[in-house]
């Protein structure tokens, strides 16, 4: 069974950094993308980039370009999101999903919160 | 950048009757593969996005057969046939072609 498991909520203030991550299962990891989307609450959801866990080989929206870092670690089979200085605005729930040929998502995380308060 | 336009926003189902959710793109979502890279995602409350159709008309594994996406170009539409009381939750197209985008949401609650 193709598993991905986040880890937990996350309380930050603002100009922290932070790393969120995404194990996974049951599948061969090196062969897909892993993206990672995010809900802002009371907002629609936004594709945010993707590493193909093979190489490393990373994308990302133009919208957050330089603001997030994704990451692998094959030895661990997690793919990982992070942010050197946190804003408010960063507050969200953000869910890393399997990405398959076409661009769709077939296994999604549970989420994780993150809210970024002074 | 894509933009998705769904509508309606909310949408009150009775039990039993259909529901329809019509998705727009800003531009045409036909590859030259000849598929639409376009997807819909139920999130019900509570729970992550879940895909109900992928390249706009293919259905995935274990979703019922009650749903069925259609559409060309920009336009498309999710179809129930019949909604039951646990479709209810927040009804998401997403283009693929470039950029991922979702649409905003489509609330569909049961009266």
């Amino acid at each position: 069974e193709v598993q991905l498991v986040q880890s937990g909520a996350e309380m930050k203030k603002p100009g922290e950094s932070l790393k969120i991550a995404c194990q996974t299962s049951g599948y061969s990891f090196s062969s897909y993308w892993i993206g990672w989307v995010r809900r802002v609450p009371g907002k629609s959801l936004e594709w945010m980039g993707m590493v193909f866990s093979g190489d490393s080989d990373t994308r990302y929206s133009p919208a957050f370009e330089g603001q997030v870092t994704i990451s692998v670690d094959k030895s661990t089979s997690t793919v990982s999101l992070q942010w050197t200085s946190l804003k408010a605005s960063d507050t969200a729930i953000y869910y890393c999903a399997r990405q398959r040929e076409y661009g769709w998502f077939d296994a999604w995380g549970q989420g994780t919160q993150v809210s970024v308060s002074s | 950048e894509i933009v998705m336009t769904q509508s309606p926003l909310s949408l009150p189902v009775t039990p039993g009757e259909p529901a329809s959710i019509s998705c727009r793109s800003s531009q045409s979502l036909l590859h030259s593969s000849g598929f639409h890279y376009l997807d819909w995602y139920l999130q019900k409350p509570g729970q992550s996005p879940q895909v109900l159709i992928y390249l706009g008309s293919t259905r995935a594994s274990g979703v019922p057969d009650r749903f069925s996406g259609s559409g060309s170009g920009t336009d498309f539409t999710l179809k129930i046939s019949r909604v039951e009381p646990e479709d209810i939750g927040i009804y998401y197209c997403m283009q693929a072609l470039e950029i991922p985008t979702f649409g905003q949401g489509t609330r569909l609650e049961i009266k």
